[in-house]
């Protein structure tokens, strides 16, 4: 089975703090993205990869960076973490195509 | 740009009655669309998909979907369900952005089981 492997459950940040939410999948996948999830709104694609050191806005970047370095890995960064960037975050990857996503278990970030 | 409608937010139902969560996309020529379960803090788990061919899609946990070109839809449907079926369910249409295949997701619905 593919694994999607978020580093952090659960991360409490303070306004301000530059956040790192790292994101590893096992399966040489090429297309990663990144999602915010808030009640009522669903998800929410804020970037996705399709190859190493390619990256692309989705609906809601502002306030957000990302990188791949490599292949399996791809990071979220909030540049200054503010108390609206309150939310869940999940990692999907897929190889391209129409297979769906796997996801990975989310990071439930909260900035006070 | 594409776009998903879940109709109902929340959805209780008794254990063992049948149960329809329901899911419209916003038209295209060529439509892929999905069913994901999430259940209590955990990740996304793809139910089943529809590409092309048969109109009904079966998918896990007994769950199927019939896709409906005419009216834009894709519900959900479970003859019977359990109490172990609780949890939030998204219906999402993927579209082609910039060398990837991108989902959009509707706003969830969330399933509850009641005894």
């Amino acid at each position: 089975d593919v694994k999607v492997t978020q580093s952090s459950r659960y991360l409490v940040k303070r306004t301000g703090e530059k956040v790192f939410l790292e994101c590893v999948q096992d399966m040489d996948h090429e297309n990663m993205f990144w999602y915010r999830q808030d009640p009522g709104l669903g998800l929410r694609l804020i970037y996705f990869s399709y190859d190493v050191k390619m990256k692309e806005k989705g609906d809601i970047p502002e306030g957000y960076s990302v990188s791949r370095e490599k292949k399996e890995r791809f990071s979220l960064i909030l540049e200054s973490a503010s108390t609206n960037q309150t939310s869940m975050y999940l990692c999907a990857s897929t190889p391209g195509g129409n297979y769906g996503y796997t996801f990975g278990s989310g990071t439930r970030l909260t900035v006070v | 740009a594409q776009s998903v409608t879940q109709l109902d937010s929340q959805v209780p139902v008794f254990e063992e009655a049948p149960v329809e969560l329901r899911c419209n996309y916003s038209s295209s020529v060529s439509v892929y669309l999905f069913w994901y379960v999430q259940y209590p803090n955990q990740g996304l788990q793809l139910l089943l998909k529809y590409l092309s061919g048969s109109t009904l899609v079966k998918g896990i946990n007994g769950f199927e979907a019939e896709f409906n070109k005419s009216q834009t839809s894709f519900h959900l449907r479970k003859p019977s369900v359990h109490i172990s079926d609780t949890a939030e369910y998204f219906c999402a249409v993927s579209e082609r952005v910039q060398g990837a295949q991108k989902l959009v997701f509707g706003q969830g619905t969330r399933l509850t089981i009641n005894p």
